[in-house]
Formats: C-alpha cells, sequence, structure tokens
C-alpha cells in the first residue's frame, strides 16, 4: 500500500496563474480531506468529501475548488494563485473511526 | 467557529523527564477525540483515537485519557527521549459532521538530550 500521495511535492507559482495539487489514495477510505499549514495555526482545513460525487467546504474554501469522481482521487484546484495561497498542503484519507492518514504534504509558494 | 484548545503552546524538557499536555473541546455533541503526532518536515501520524468517556489509550511510553463530561484530554509521555520531540496535534470529532475534525493548533515539545 502506498497510502496516501500528492503530487507535486513543491511548486512556485506566479500570482494569477491556477495549478491543480492532484492527491491518490489506495486504502478504499470513503472521507477525503484537504488542509493547509499556516505557521503557528496548525492545519485549516480547506475541503473535504465523503464519498465520490460528495464534497464539502471547510473552514478556508476561499480561492480552491475540489472534485471527487472517483474513490480514490481528490484533486485540490488552485484558481488565480495569491501570495496568500503560499502554505505547505496536506491531503489526507480517512478510515471507519475517522483516523487520518496523510500524504507528505506539498509546498507552494505564490510569488 | 468551534474551539479546540491546546495547552502548552511549547515545551521543552530533559531527557527522562515525564511531560503532560492538554487539550480542551465542546462538551456537547462529542463524537471522539484524536491525537496525532507531527515531526518536522514530515506529515501527522495517528497516536490515539478515543471515543468513551475514561478512555485511556497506552502506546509504549505514550498514553492518553479522556474526559467527556468536562471536555479535556490529557497526553503523557514518560521517561522522554529526543525522538519524542514533534508537535502533538488534538483533533475533535463532532457528532453532527461526522468524519470531520477540528484541530488544535498544537503543543510543541523538544527533548534536550
Amino acid at each position: 500500500n502506498a497510502g496516501v500521495t500528492q503530487t507535486p511535492k513543491f511548486r512556485i507559482l506566479k500570482i494569477g496563474q491556477s495549478m491543480t495539487l492532484q492527491c491518490t489514495q489506495d486504502m478504499n477510505h470513503n472521507y477525503m480531506y484537504w488542509y493547509r499549514q499556516d505557521p503557528g495555526m496548525g492545519l485549516k482545513l480547506i475541503y473535504y468529501s465523503v464519498g465520490a460525487g460528495i464534497t464539502d467546504k471547510g473552514e478556508v474554501p476561499n480561492g480552491y475548488n475540489v472534485s471527487r469522481s472517483t474513490t480514490e482521487d481528490f484533486p485540490l484546484r488552485l484558481e488565480l494563485a495569491a501570495p496568500s495561497q503560499t502554505s505547505v498542503y496536506f491531503c489526507a484519507s480517512s478510515n471507519q473511526l475517522h483516523e487520518q492518514y496523510f500524504g507528505p504534504g506539498t509546498r507552494l509558494t505564490v510569488t | 467557529i468551534l474551539n479546540v484548545e491546546q495547552s502548552p503552546q511549547s515545551l521543552h524538557v530533559q531527557e527522562g523527564d515525564s511531560t503532560n499536555f492538554t487539550c480542551s473541546f465542546p462538551s456537547s455533541n462529542f463524537y471522539a477525540l484524536h491525537w496525532y503526532r507531527w515531526e518536522t518536515a514530515k506529515s501527522p501520524e495517528a497516536l490515539f483515537v478515543m471515543t468513551l468517556n475514561g478512555d485511556e489509550k497506552k502506546k509504549g511510553r505514550i498514553s492518553a485519557t479522556l474526559n467527556t463530561k468536562e471536555g479535556y484530554s490529557y497526553l503523557y509521555i514518560k521517561g522522554s527521549q529526543p525522538e519524542d520531540s514533534a508537535t502533538y496535534l488534538c483533533a475533535f470529532g463532532r457528532g453532527s459532521t461526522l468524519g470531520r475534525l477540528y484541530f488544535g493548533r498544537g503543543t510543541q515539545l523538544t527533548v534536550w538530550p
């Protein structure tokens, strides 16, 4: 089992560019999540999904979009990147106990 | 806004010291309380999931307790080692939003040799 994988590991974007952060899990988990880590602020939930075709907003969804067409994949789309979106992004999935398994993270810089 | 508070924010101890941290969460609509360990430059890893009032979990030198009536959980580390240095996150699961966790900001532990 690879667990939760994320690509890319690092990315630098210019202001106004768009990109998609990829996330895949091979544990057949229904729940998947996107978080961002800001210094001193812990983890902030961007979006989450309780199953294929179902997504919901978290605490900080503005500037992001998600889709969940399969159980395995949960991509996060950034439209019109802004410096405030500079962060480390973690994807996670959870089992029946809602115990979360995190991917390795994507470090994004917007300049 | 649902508040999950952790204290202290940071802690520095000597190797061999025992230490404990606190997580406070809403006592209503409780579903589960999670603890995660997060080493620098890595991803958070689950330590414990507790669902019942009075639950106690143990993994090696690390243990946790849960009081859902008053809304707190303690994490204990016995005989701290430098490899225990990490940020310890707690997360609250609410019954009305199953699957979603509300994370505290964490307690950053540094263990000096």
